[in-house]
């Protein structure tokens, strides 16, 4: 069964870190790029972060630059998201989730359960 | 504000068809895929592509696009059908972003 597994999520103050991990079972971790999505308390999905298949590539929302760093540890099929400088609005359920690119086409699945983060004095 | 534009709600009454409209430039040139999103669980792919849909997903729901407007359709709407829906496709600016709609409720009267 392909599964994405998330954890490392928890309760912050602001300014503090905190490093996410999914751990992916079931599929070649090494062979797809990943994603992180968030959604935060009655908002709708956010587009996070990406990186490539051997982690060599980078990719950031602009509201997350200079803040967050993805990584991957294709020997642990493991993706990490590490947040810096936490931020109230950075509050969210954080998905990671596996991206497939077709032509015209991309689309992600699957998708984890999800790790809340919640950044609150 | 999102590339790509969503009604924020729309209802159907039970058994009748739905469509769920996604307006966004990007759309011309590359397909939006669909998720289903249910409060405390993970998102679901619907449809991908031009209108395929993953194992599992009920042949009710299809896809289709036309211009700069991607539509989700469920046929014979069921009470289980009752969740979010998202538009998911690239940006329009030439660093190929991820971006999502912005979300539409779906009602089951």
């Amino acid at each position: 069964e392909v599964q994405l597994v998330e954890s490392g999520g928890g309760l912050v103050q602001p300014g503090r870190s905190l490093r996410l991990s999914c751990v992916a079972s079931g599929f070649t971790f090494s062979s797809y790029w990943m994603h992180w999505v968030r959604q935060a308390p009655g908002k709708g999905l956010v587009w996070v972060s990406r990186i490539n298949s051997d982690g060599s590539t980078t990719t950031y929302a602009d509201s997350v630059k200079g803040r967050f760093t993805i990584s991957r540890d294709n020997a642990k099929n493991t993706l990490y998201l590490q947040m810096n400088s936490l931020r109230a609005e950075d509050t969210a359920v954080y998905y990671c989730a596996r991206v497939f690119y077709s032509g015209s086409s991309r689309w992600f699945d699957p998708w984890g359960q999800g790790t809340l983060v919640t950044v609150s004095s | 504000s999102s590339e790509l534009t969503q009604d924020p709600a729309v209802s159907v009454a039970l058994g009748q068809t739905v469509s769920i409209t996604c307006q966004g430039d990007s759309l011309r040139n590359y397909f939006a895929s669909w998720y289903q999103k249910r409060p405390g669980q993970a998102p679901v792919l619907v449809i991908y592509g031009k209108d395929n849909r993953p194992s599992g997903i009920p042949d009710r729901f299809s896809g289709s696009s036309s211009g700069n407007t991607a539509s989700l359709t469920i046929t014979g709407a069921q009470a289980e059908d009752e969740a979010d829906y998202y538009c998911h496709s690239r940006d329009s600016s030439g660093n190929h972003l991820e971006v999502f709609g912005g979300g539409t409720k779906l009602t089951v009267l």
